[in-house]
């Protein structure tokens, strides 16, 4: 069964520094989204992607924060210059439509850790 | 006010029980997912609902446009259901409950 994948699983990284987390989707779906869950808390909407660009966006997803889709394959979600308060998993979903009602399919995730 | 309200917030059962989830939300919504978070981290889609009821395996998934409630049942629970339990509904994102976290004893 096709699935989203993520990587790293785990990325340590000082204060300041860029960090850029790669996902593949599922590779006929359109839809791709971005979540971010801190540790003890409900996992919560950063961005989605559709068509090459940014179809909605959160209010934690400020300038700090960009997506791209490099290629046909890979969505990335990057980091300019990373806080302590970023530390979370981010995880990466995609879905073969997007407004209306349809699955997401859910990445494993990435356990981002700064210190 | 939280948009989406799961209770209880904590359950713990033992194997062979009936489990139910609650999960009340307060915006108009296109549909409404199910999602189970296991202690690694990862999420899996479980249900995605828009009216009425839906199964799998010993998953029921009931949703009340109505009255704004959703409902997940697992019956015969079993030590591997043990995981956190998210109701997340679709407005134009999904926004996300806090979680119900489910331990199912042998």
């Amino acid at each position: 069964e096709p699935e989203v994948t993520q990587t790293p699983s785990h990325q340590v990284t000082q204060m300041g520094q860029e960090v850029i987390l790669r996902c593949v989707p599922i590779s006929n779906h359109l839809y791709f989204y971005w979540y971010r869950q801190i540790l003890g808390q409900k996992v919560e909407f950063l961005v989605s992607f559709y068509n090459n660009e940014i179809s909605e966006k959160s209010e934690i997803f400020d300038d700090q924060f960009s997506v791209e889709r490099p290629d046909g394959s890979n969505f990335t979600l990057k980091i300019r210059s990373t806080k302590l308060e970023d530390s979370a998993m981010y995880f990466c979903a995609s879905s073969p439509r997007g407004r209306l009602s349809y699955e997401q399919y859910f990445g494993p995730g990435t356990r981002l850790t700064v210190t | 006010k939280n948009e989406v309200e799961q209770s209880p917030q904590n359950l713990t059962a033992q194997e062979g029980e009936f489990i139910t989830i609650n999960c009340s939300y307060s915006v108009g919504i296109s549909a409404l997912h199910w999602l189970q978070q296991h202690p690694g981290g990862g999420i899996v889609s479980l249900f995605m609902l828009s009216s009425g009821k839906k199964k799998h395996g010993r998953l029921i998934a009931t949703i009340n446009i109505q009255e704004k409630h959703s409902s997940l049942h697992i019956t015969a629970s079993h030590p591997r259901d043990s995981a956190v339990y998210i109701c997340a509904v679709r407005v134009d994102k999904l926004i996300f409950g806090t979680g119900t976290r489910l331990q199912v004893f042998p």
